[in-house]
């Protein structure tokens, strides 16, 4: 199964950020979103689509429906410059995936 | 506050042998499902095995099948991942990270730093 990113996405300071993660009916599966800084663990900012973890920013929100989910940052600060991964459990293979990426810059 | 410690990293040669491991803090270990996931050098998240709470239901991915073992020791709180037949594809940053309650399928909700393996000659 393949999860497909786009490899960065760039946006000023206080606008809209959109992380799209694209897959075959990928709607059907949970989507997990994890940000990793630089010489950092991931940290979970969206799970099951769109659940916020306890101390995760309500600036992020999380939609999922046909063959793309969707990462969305609103008022984007310069802390939110990181990359971000998608990821679903493959039940044939009994595996989890990730996708590739995406670097998102804060201009 | 949970707490995860992996250990064990290191260089080894092809074909050599290597255990991981991670202590885990802040829960009860035997409540969880728990998995590894790797990074290459500059690369993206790469899950390579999971194992659920009681250790009977175990999964890898393909590229690892039969080379790696993870297990887990609830009274020690800690989960270890052998990694025998060491290729140079191997050389990684080796997270260890909790799933949900349960099972290791699902959301990973905490992460430790990681320990470094590197197979070169």
């Amino acid at each position: 199964y393949v999860l497909t990113q786009p490899p960065s996405v760039s946006v000023a300071p206080g606008r809209t950020a959109r992380i799209t993660c694209g897959g075959d009916n990928v709607g059907s599966k949970n989507v997990h979103w994890y940000q990793q800084k630089p010489g950092q663990a991931p940290v979970v900012v969206i799970s099951s689509d769109s659940d916020r973890p306890s101390g995760i920013p309500e600036r992020f929100s999380g939609s999922n429906f046909g063959n793309t989910a969707t990462l969305t940052i609103s008022g984007v600060e310069a802390g939110d410059e990181a990359d971000y991964f998608c990821q679903v459990w493959d039940v044939g293979p009994d595996e989890a995936v990730f996708g590739a990426g995406t670097k998102l810059t804060v201009l | 506050e949970v707490q995860l410690v992996e250990s064990g990293g290191s260089v080894v040669r092809p074909g050599g042998s290597l255990k991981l491991s991670c202590v885990a803090s802040g829960f009860s270990l035997d409540d969880y499902g728990m998995n590894w996931v790797r990074q290459a050098p500059g690369k993206g998240l790469e899950w390579v095995s999971g194992i659920n709470w009681n250790g009977v239901n175990r999964g890898y991915r393909d590229s690892v099948k039969g080379r790696f073992t993870i297990s887990r020791d609830n009274d020690e709180n800690s989960l270890f991942l052998e990694m025998n037949s060491l290729r140079a594809e191997d050389t990684a940053l080796y997270y260890c990270a909790r799933g949900p309650v349960a099972a290791y399928v699902g959301v990973f909700d905490s992460w430790g730093q990681g320990t470094l393996v590197t197979v070169s000659s």
